[in-house]
């Protein structure tokens, strides 16, 4: 059974930093690119990030360029984001996900406030 | 960067048709957007409904298919069921960032 979940998630305040994980279990997971996507409360989807399977590529959305990164441990099966000062705006509930194949995680909750 | 449209709102009958769109502010969608559209009920996460403009996941039900029409992205829906009623996201794969549509509220009524 292909299972994606994520962890980390939890209230900061703004400026403060926080990592996210997902550990992939039922799927070769170093054959995929991963993706995170993020979903404000209330709103739609935002896409954040893809990686490419061994990491050598990554693009983001322009709003967390230069704050988020994210990485992967193949050897672990497990996707990460980084996230630095963190803004109001960035509180939502972050998926990771092989969007292509409908593999996704339930979800963590990033809250950034004061 | 883009802007992904779609309508806010659509209501189609039990067993009815209902069409779903999603266009570009940058031009016509085309196959080379890779156009993606996602199901996601209250308190889920989402579920990919289709990739690559028509292919379907092994999940979704037949009665959904996608194709591109008149310039855009289109989600079809033929004989909805109560089980329709969700929210419907496109995605376009744009030169660099991945951009969501803001999403349909489909009612089934």
């Amino acid at each position: 059974e292909v299972q994606l979940v994520e962890s980390g998630g939890g209230l900061v305040q703004p400026g403060e930093s926080l990592r996210l994980s997902c550990a992939a279990s039922g799927f070769t997971f170093s054959s995929y690119w991963m993706t995170w996507v993020r979903q404000a409360p209330g709103k739609g989807l935002e896409w954040v990030a893809n990686i490419k399977q061994d990491g050598s590529e990554k693009y983001y959305v322009d709003s967390v360029k230069g704050r988020f990164t994210t990485s992967r441990d193949n050897a672990k099966k497990s996707l990460y984001l980084q996230m630095n000062s963190l803004r109001a705006e960035d509180t939502a509930v972050y998926y990771c996900a092989v969007v292509r194949e409908d593999y996704w995680g339930q979800g963590t909750l990033v809250t950034v406030s004061s | 960067q883009a802007v992904v449209t779609q309508e806010p709102s659509l209501t189609v009958s039990p067993g009815g048709t209902v069409t779903l769109t999603c266009g570009s502010s940058t031009g016509a969608v085309t196959s080379g957007h890779y156009p993606y559209w996602f199901q996601q009920k209250p308190g889920q996460a989402p579920r990919t409904l289709i990739y690559d403009t028509s292919n379907k996941n092994s999940w979704t039900p037949a009665r959904f298919s996608g194709s591109l029409l008149g310039g855009k992205a289109a989600l079809t829906l033929s004989g909805a069921q109560p089980e329709d009623e969700a929210e419907y996201y496109c995605l376009l794969l744009c030169s660099g960032p991945w951009v969501f549509g803001g999403g349909t509220k489909l009612t089934v009524l």
